[in-house]
């Protein structure tokens, strides 16, 4: 267990529409990443947030959008979604911004 | 920029045989290097790392030296198990204060038969 943890677990939703994920990373670590794993992109770096402030951004669409709390938890947006978006989202945590420790991922399912 | 390239699977071994993965990488600074893990159904978990030319991450029998000369970090392992069957992945991590320029290369499936 890495300490980080996703919710849901799995997720099926239609084209078009919006959904939500999150994550709670481990204690103390204030860097949040989010990452895309198909089987045809391989892991896709989304998105960085460090303390509440957007860090770096790397192949996210501008249909995806990220926050993240006072509390740290962190929240993925994803909007007008279709079938390609189908995927794994894990979302990781570090507190050196070197070693990441990563959730358990949330399988989405676009039909 | 920078990236990872590791070596293409499936890698399907024996029990108890040896195993290496190879993975190479291009980087403008000195990056830390990670192996990571993934089981079946799993989110990826840190295998080894090494932060420094010649460090050598080492964590359940599996190895990894960091060499800059030949801008490598091959995973090994002596004598695998089934259990060692998963995806592994080499990965780079350019840090610059507490921001990280993280890379990934594409996985390699490794399956050990008894």
């Amino acid at each position: 267990d890495s300490g980080v943890t996703q919710t849901p677990k799995h997720l099926i939703t239609a084209t078009g529409q919006r959904v939500t994920l999150r994550c709670s990373p481990r204690s103390g670590d204030l860097s949040v990443y989010w990452y895309q794993q198909s089987l045809d992109q391989g892991l896709q770096f989304l998105i960085q947030y460090y303390n509440g402030e957007e860090r770096a951004k790397g192949n996210i669409l501008e249909r995806f959008s990220a926050q993240q709390f006072p509390d740290l938890h962190s929240e993925l947006n994803l909007s007008s979604l279709e079938l390609g978006d189908s995927a794994l989202y894990f979302c990781a945590s570090s507190v050196d911004g070197d070693t990441q420790y990563f959730g358990p991922g949330t399988r989405l399912t676009v039909l | 920029g920078n990236s990872v390239t590791q070596m293409e699977g499936p890698v399907t071994l024996s029990e108890e045989a040896f195993l290496t993965i190879n993975c190479t990488y291009t980087a403008t600074g000195y990056p830390s290097l990670f192996w990571y893990v993934q089981y079946p159904g799993e989110g990826l978990q840190l295998l080894l790392k090494a932060t420094k030319a010649d460090d050598k991450g080492s964590n359940k029998g599996f190895e990894a030296t960091y060499r800059k000369e030949t801008t490598s970090f091959h995973l090994e392992k002596g004598s695998v198990q089934v259990s060692d069957s998963a995806v592994y992945f080499c990965a780079l991590s350019d840090r610059w204060g507490n921001n990280n320029d993280m890379r990934f290369g594409a996985g390699t499936r490794l399956t050990v038969k008894p």
